[in-house]
């Protein structure tokens, strides 16, 4: 079956720094989301993409987010200064489409990495 | 806006049945899903309703009123590994982001 493959799974790293968290989607989806997961929180959207463009963010999303695909395959999440409440798991998650047979199965996730900011 | 609301925990035996109850109101609405999350994983898919009504998937149900912003998923013959996280999620128009509500903790006792 199909995956969406996130990497890596569990990243550390010191506040201020850039992180940049990699996805790769199901080759013939379309659209590509961020979520994130506080621990013990409900699951939060961050951004969706279509067609090589942001075509939704939320609140959370703001200027030291930033979405890239960069080669066709890859789906990245850049985080430029991680701040201590940016600790969570982030999960990628893509889909075929948004109606038919495949839109009634929604999302497919990834296992998601889970960033932790010290 | 959108809001999702569902019981926080329940608890359930072995063997029997339990339903978990969603309420929903949303601006727009293209169709309600139901996902499972054990501790430290990704949701997983369990049901989508987009008409009023029942569909059953195995041992799993998921019911919608789309007049009433209700929901409920229902799991018979609970198993151990049916203890989880359970997630309502709303899609609230065609295009859009599903959002999740906070979750269903269920606890299965032996």
């Amino acid at each position: 079956e199909p995956e969406v493959t996130q990497t890596p799974s569990h990243q550390v790293t010191q506040m201020g720094q850039e992180v940049i968290l990699r996805c790769v989607p199901i080759s013939n989806h379309l659209y590509f989301y961020w979520y994130r997961q506080i621990l013990g929180q409900k699951v939060e959207f961050l951004v969706s993409f279509y067609n090589n463009e942001i075509s939704e963010k939320s609140e959370i999303f703001d200027d030291q987010f930033s979405v890239e695909r960069p080669d066709g395959s890859n789906f990245t999440l850049k985080i430029r200064s991680t701040k201590l409440e940016d600790s969570a798991m982030y999960f990628c998650a893509s889909m075929g489409t948004l109606q038919g047979p495949q839109g009634r199965d929604g999302y497919t996730f990834g296992s998601g990495t889970r960033l932790t900011v010290v | 806006g959108q809001n999702i609301d569902q019981p926080t925990e329940m608890t359930a035996t072995e063997g029997a049945i339990v339903q978990i109850n969603c309420t929903y109101q949303t601006s727009g609405f293209n169709g309600l899903f139901w996902y499972q999350q054990h501790a430290g994983e990704a949701p997983t898919f369990l049901s989508y309703n987009v008409l009023d009504g029942l569909e059953e998937k195995g041992r799993f149900s998921s019911f919608l009123s789309r007049s009433k912003g209700y929901s409920y998923l229902l799991l018979k013959e609970l198993q151990m590994k049916d203890s989880a996280s359970y997630l309502c999620a709303v899609k609230g128009n065609r295009d859009d982001k599903i959002i999740f509500g906070k979750g269903t903790r269920l606890h299965i006792l032996p």
